[in-house]
C-alpha cells in the first residue's frame, strides 16, 4: 500500500536554484494538495487541485507553481529558491476536497535553501 | 471563513496521566466535518478520526476518546493512561461547506510530550 509517495525526501539547494517536488497517489483520489510546515505555523496550504485539470492557490502560493500532470501526480516547482522557502513540504490527497473525506499525506520532503 | 484554534502549544505530562487536547473551531456552516491527525517524531501525518456536525456522540477508541460539543464549538481529544508512544504533535482540522474545495483548515497543533 504505497498511498501518497513524495520524492525526494531531503534536498539542499542554493538560493536561486530551481527544483520540482514530485507527488503521486495510487488511491484514485480526485483532490490533491501541497502544504508547507514551519515551526509554530502548523500546516499552510500552498496550492491544491480539486480535480484533474484544475489547480488553485492556497494560503501561501507566492514563489511556487504546480502542475497536475494526471489524476495520480501533482508536482510543486520552486523556480528561484529563497531561504524563506526552507521548510518541510507535504503532499496530500483525498477523494474529494469538500466533505467527509480525510486527507492522506505523504512522508514529507525536508527542503533547505542556503 | 473557517478557523481552528488549538490554544495549547505544548503539553507535558508523566506517563499514565490522562491528558486532554483542546480544539475550538469557527464556521458559519451547518454542515461540516472535524478531524484529528497525529504527527509522531518520525514526521508523517496520520489520520485519527472524523466527526460530522450532525453526530454529537462521543467516540472512544481504546485509550483515545473525542468529545464533540456544538454548543461550545469544540472537539476535544483525550488520551487516558498516556504512554510514551503518544508523544507527538496533534492537529485538529475542519472542513465545512463554505470552505470550498480546498479541503481542510488546520489548527497550529499541540505538541504532546509524555515523560516516562
Amino acid at each position: 500500500n504505497a498511498g501518497v509517495t513524495q520524492t525526494p525526501k531531503f534536498q539542499v539547494l542554493k538560493t536561486g536554484q530551481s527544483m520540482t517536488l514530485q507527488c503521486a497517489q495510487d488511491m484514485n483520489h480526485n483532490s490533491m494538495y501541497w502544504y508547507r510546515q514551519d515551526p509554530g505555523m502548523g500546516l499552510r496550504l500552498i496550492y491544491y487541485s480539486a480535480s484533474e485539470g484544475t489547480t488553485d492557490k492556497g494560503e501561501v502560493p507566492n514563489g511556487y507553481n504546480v502542475s497536475r500532470l494526471n489524476k495520480r501526480e501533482f508536482s510543486l516547482r520552486l523556480e528561484s529558491a529563497a531561504p524563506s522557502q526552507t521548510s518541510v513540504y507535504f503532499c496530500a490527497s483525498s477523494t474529494y476536497g469538500w466533505g467527509k473525506w480525510p486527507q492522506h499525506f505523504g512522508d514529507g520532503t525536508r527542503l533547505s535553501i542556503l | 471563513a473557517q478557523k481552528v484554534t488549538q490554544a495549547q502549544t505544548e503539553i507535558s505530562v508523566v506517563e499514565k496521566e490522562d491528558v486532554t487536547l483542546d480544539c475550538v473551531y469557527e464556521t458559519r456552516d451547518t454542515t461540516y466535518y472535524l478531524f484529528w491527525y497525529k504527527q509522531p517524531p518520525s514526521g508523517e501525518l496520520v489520520f485519527l478520526i472524523r466527526r460530522n456536525s450532525f453526530d454529537e456522540q462521543n467516540e472512544i477508541s481504546g485509550r483515545y476518546s473525542w468529545n464533540f460539543q456544538k454548543s461550545t464549538s469544540s472537539f476535544n481529544f483525550t488520551i487516558t493512561a498516556s504512554q510514551v508512544v503518544d508523544s507527538a504533535v496533534y492537529f485538529c482540522a475542519l472542513n465545512s461547506s463554505g470552505g470550498g474545495a480546498d479541503g481542510l483548515t488546520f489548527g497550529k497543533g499541540t505538541h504532546l510530550i509524555i515523560q516516562p
